[in-house]
């Protein structure tokens, strides 16, 4: 069935790294567009980037800019984040999410994942 | 960019309308029909229950309705159910590729 899987979540301290990992089935992952988006604790939904089908088009948040790199794998039909220099802040579930519904389209999410928690914390 | 503001709560009783308002600015609910909205149950992922400010995806059911106004969109749901009881958020583009969402608003069924 159409459905996305994340994994890769954890306990990581202050400053360490983590590779989250989203992968994707049931539709042609290629077509389409692939954000990362994250909850933390009891809060709101905060985007945090996107991808484009090809991986040539790629925007990020302030809050995460030039410490996370998302990637994609069309081959693997598979998503990644690499998060670098974690906070306390950036402890949050983090779901990877798309638009399925029509190409080119970042800013609709019509499937979720069920997304993975990072905890950052010594 | 700055969130979207979102009334904290609301709340009415089965079979009623309520309404959820989404604040933003100019430059990004004012200035593109690229509101969605989602509804989370607690613990799930969201679900897109509006696209472009009033569209609902198939399956949605047609209790749900979107609007804009200005700076301003808004969520209506009428004939509560029990079901309905969730967390709603809304979403915009904000141009410049970002995409901005609103802190929330929980809904309760009385």
């Amino acid at each position: 069935q159409v459905q996305l899987v994340e994994s890769g979540g954890g306990l990581v301290k202050p400053g360490g790294s983590l590779r989250l990992s989203c992968a994707a089935s049931g539709f042609t992952f290629s077509d389409y567009y692939m954000s990362w988006i994250r909850q933390a604790p009891g809060k709101g939904l905060e985007w945090v980037s996107y991808i484009s089908s090809s991986g040539s088009t790629i925007y990020y948040a302030d809050s995460v800019k030039g410490r996370f790199t998302i990637s994609r794998d069309n081959a693997k039909n598979s998503l990644y984040l690499q998060m670098n220099s974690l906070r306390a802040e950036d402890t949050a579930v983090y779901y990877c999410a798309s638009y399925i519904g029509g190409p080119d389209v970042h800013w609709y999410f019509d499937l979720w994942g069920r997304g993975t928690l990072v905890t950052v914390s010594s | 960019q700055s969130a979207l503001t979102q009334p904290a709560s609301v709340s009415g009783s089965p079979g009623q309308s309520i309404t959820i308002s989404c604040t933003g600015t100019s430059s990004d609910v004012g200035s593109y029909n690229l509101v969605s909205w989602y509804q989370q149950h607690p613990g799930k992922a969201p679900k897109l229950m509006i696209y472009e400010v009033s569209k609902r995806p198939s399956g949605v059911s047609n209790r749900f309705s979107g609007s804009k106004s200005g700076n301003t969109a808004s969520l209506t749901i009428s004939g509560l159910q029990a079901e309905d009881e969730a967390d709603y958020y809304c979403c915009s583009y904000a141009g410049s590729s970002w995409v901005v969402f609103g802190g929330g608003t929980k809904l309760t069924v009385l």
